[in-house]
């Protein structure tokens, strides 16, 4: 069974709409972290945003936060005012059990496309 | 720039030989971790330290594949006798302890 899943293979939005990706994770850990990574076209994976299974608060960056709802393992990314420079492809992933080391699980990502 | 730096950033070769790639990742993270991307996928991981100690190895770590990290410091990731599929980006992450990972820009290796 997938650890995570991105549902959305590919989106396309208008520049300076508010964009929601989705992001769905399965694990029977009580501690656990999810992150999302932006990837452009040239390749560097890029840190946006983490979030702790424990934090309270949805974790925000900037334009970036992070709409996690525990019960529903679901952790969707929001970026608000979309600007062509968020086109890139976006990627969901999970660490499993804090004193585990760095070994993330990746969901296949979605591709953000902003038209202008 | 003290962010994670990878080199080469593309390799060309054939099948056969052996290719090298360095990562230096930032210079206080004691955690070093090698993943390996195919194109269309999230990024696999392959191995990682712990200082110089390398304290994991994916199956996906062929007898073909070694990492080393000498010092601590600078990583080396070999693979001998490549084949076709090894095709793929190399991604190199440092991190402080069990902190967020900071990834490289990527080896991109074409096996022709």
């Amino acid at each position: 069974a997938q650890k995570i899943t991105q549902t959305q293979p590919g989106m396309f939005v208008q520049e300076k709409e508010a964009v929601t990706l989705d992001c769905t994770y399965d694990t029977s850990d009580q501690s656990y972290g999810l992150f999302w990574y932006k990837q452009p076209s040239s390749g560097e994976m890029i840190f946006l945003i983490y979030q702790g299974s424990y934090d309270e608060q949805n974790a925000t960056e900037g334009r970036y936060s992070l709409n996690f709802q525990k019960a529903r393992k679901s952790a969707n990314l929001v970026i608000s005012a979309s600007q062509l420079g968020d086109s890139a492809m976006y990627f969901c992933a999970m660490r499993e059990a804090m004193d585990s080391n760095y070994q993330l699980i990746w969901g296949a990502g979605t591709k953000l496309i902003i038209k202008p | 720039d003290t962010g994670v730096s990878q080199d080469p950033r593309h390799k060309i070769t054939k099948r056969g030989q052996n290719v090298t790639f360095r990562c230096d990742p930032i210079s206080e993270h004691n955690r070093l971790y090698w993943y390996r991307q195919t194109l269309g996928q999230g990024p696999e991981f392959l191995t990682y330290f712990q200082n110089e100690a390398q304290l994991e190895k994916s199956r996906l770590l062929s007898d073909r594949f070694s990492a080393e990290r000498p010092k601590g410091s600078f990583s080396t990731l070999e693979i001998q006798r490549t084949e076709q599929g090894d095709s793929a980006m190399y991604l190199c992450a440092s991190s402080l302890d069990q902190g967020t990972g900071y990834f490289g820009p990527g080896t991109r290796l074409t096996v022709t």
